[in-house]
């Protein structure tokens, strides 16, 4: 099944302790983002990739970093984490270059971080 | 992207069509209207997209405007679980994926039994 999965799904953690959220796709995307959001904002893209070892800074870039090693997994990574940074957040993966109805974005399930 | 305007809220009957509207008055030539939808905390799903013409898939119809400042997402027979925010979103495609594409607050559609 096509799908981008997110772990973990719920995580509990406290001020400056440094953690990692995984997004892993399986359509071969070359395309994955990260999005944070909360009441009243919306979707705000904090980091995307175009492809391994490409990322650029999306809108709220601050206080998160990103990787891309493998064509499939595009980590989001906390160095110091904040009570501001308590929100919902979603990766999202599609093709590039293919045409709008092929290149649509498949979002994965959300996690749901509270920093303390 | 243009900026897009859609009510907050909306109510529609079970098995009753289910008119979304979408204000994009600014759109440029080369933008296409987009139509997410999420869930209660669900990632947000694709539903469809045009750019002039009217489009239909298995989930939804898309009627544009002649002149493109507006449009209307139809969900022919909405069942409960139609019941999500639904986002209209105009968007340049540049090659590069939906990359760039900005969520607003969307309509919420509330399905009535």
């Amino acid at each position: 099944e096509a799908q981008v999965t997110q772990n973990p799904r719920y995580l509990i953690t406290v001020t400056g302790k440094k953690l990692t959220v995984t997004c892993s796709q399986n359509m071969n995307h070359e395309y994955m983002s990260w999005y944070r959001q909360d009441p009243g904002l919306g979707l705000r893209q904090i980091y995307y990739s175009m492809n391994v070892e490409v990322t650029d800074k999306g809108d709220v870039p601050e206080g998160y970093k990103v990787s891309r090693k493998e064509k499939r997994n595009f980590p989001l990574i906390l160095e110091s984490p904040s009570p501001n940074q308590t929100s919902l957040y979603f990766c999202a993966s599609s093709f590039l270059g293919r045409g709008p109805t092929t290149d649509t974005q498949y979002f994965g399930p959300g996690t749901r971080l509270t920093v303390l | 992207d243009a900026k897009t305007t859609q009510p907050p809220s909306m109510d529609c009957a079970e098995g009753r069509a289910a008119n979304l509207p979408c204000n994009h008055s600014t759109i440029s030539g080369n933008e296409y209207v987009y139509w997410y939808r999420q869930i209660h905390s669900q990632g947000p799903q694709y539903i469809i997209h045009g750019l002039k013409n009217n489009e239909t898939n298995e989930m939804a119809s898309l009627i544009i405007t002649e002149d493109r400042k507006s449009s209307t997402l139809i969900l022919p027979h909405a069942t409960l679980r139609d019941t999500a925010v639904y986002y209209c979103i105009a968007g340049e495609y540049s090659g590069g994926g939906a990359d760039g594409l900005t969520f607003g607050k969307g309509t919420h559609l509330i399905i009535q039994p």
